[in-house]
């Protein structure tokens, strides 16, 4: 099973700063079997980026995904109010399919 | 826009069966897609449970495969999860979704909360 971690656990920000999440897997897998997720209380997780770093549809463009092997990245370039949330990576790469323990994205 | 949306019990008996069903509606089930279920709980985070095609096939997660049942209804376009000898370990928050193709899940159901208690 791919183990997928992520770091921080909790980010502190302001509206306007620059986020970065990272993911981490056990082994490595290509890029295009990584995607990441937008979670708000209450709500389902929201698809926003697959293959590492192709945005889902309506998602703007201050979200950019990068990264290859075991590291990944989610970069937020200015938080908007609606950013503050919880984001996780998943790997499809390999079965069972697996998720990261999330990052939230708190305000500081 | 497809939509799935999940019902069942919200609580279960412990070493009860869990049964759950995801309608979906805005598309057909009979698709070059999964549909998967995927579980979350403070504890474990996200956790995917197993998925299956429209032909009948199911893939599940190794960790829960000997209690899972994942089944297909194409006549009503909707899909069912059955989890046996329930535990408090099972308390959680329970998604059906879709996976595009074999890749990412880009719809999800709002989810559904199953309370296993006696």
């Amino acid at each position: 099973e791919i183990v997928l971690t992520q770091s921080p656990g909790t980010l502190s920000l302001s509206p306007g700063e620059r986020a970065t999440l990272s993911c981490r897997a056990s082994q490595s897998i290509s890029s295009i079997y990584l995607a990441w997720y937008q979670q708000k209380p209450g709500q389902a997780p929201r698809l926003l980026m697959f293959g590492a770093s192709s945005r889902a549809t309506g998602i703007p463009d201050r979200f950019s995904g990068s990264g290859s092997g075991t590291d990944f990245t989610l970069t937020i370039s200015r938080l908007e109010p609606e950013d503050f949330a919880v984001y996780f990576c998943q790997q499809y790469a390999r079965s069972p399919l697996t998720f990261g323990g999330g990052t939230k994205v708190e305000i500081k | 826009q497809v939509q799935l949306q999940e019902s069942g019990p919200g609580l279960v008996k412990p070493s009860g069966t869990l049964s759950l069903t995801c309608a979906v509606s805005g598309g057909s089930i009979i698709s070059d897609n999964w549909w998967s279920w995927v579980r979350q709980s403070p504890g474990k985070g996200l956790e995917w449970i197993g998925e299956i095609y429209h032909s009948g096939s199911p893939n599940y997660n190794p960790s829960l495969k000997t209690r899972v049942t994942i089944s297909v209804d194409k006549s009503k376009n909707q899909f069912s999860l059955q989890l046996t000898s329930m535990t408090a370990a099972d308390t959680a928050v329970y998604y059906c979704a879709r996976r595009r193709e074999v890749d990412y899940f880009d719809y999800w159901g709002q989810g559904t909360q199953v309370t296993v208690s006696s």
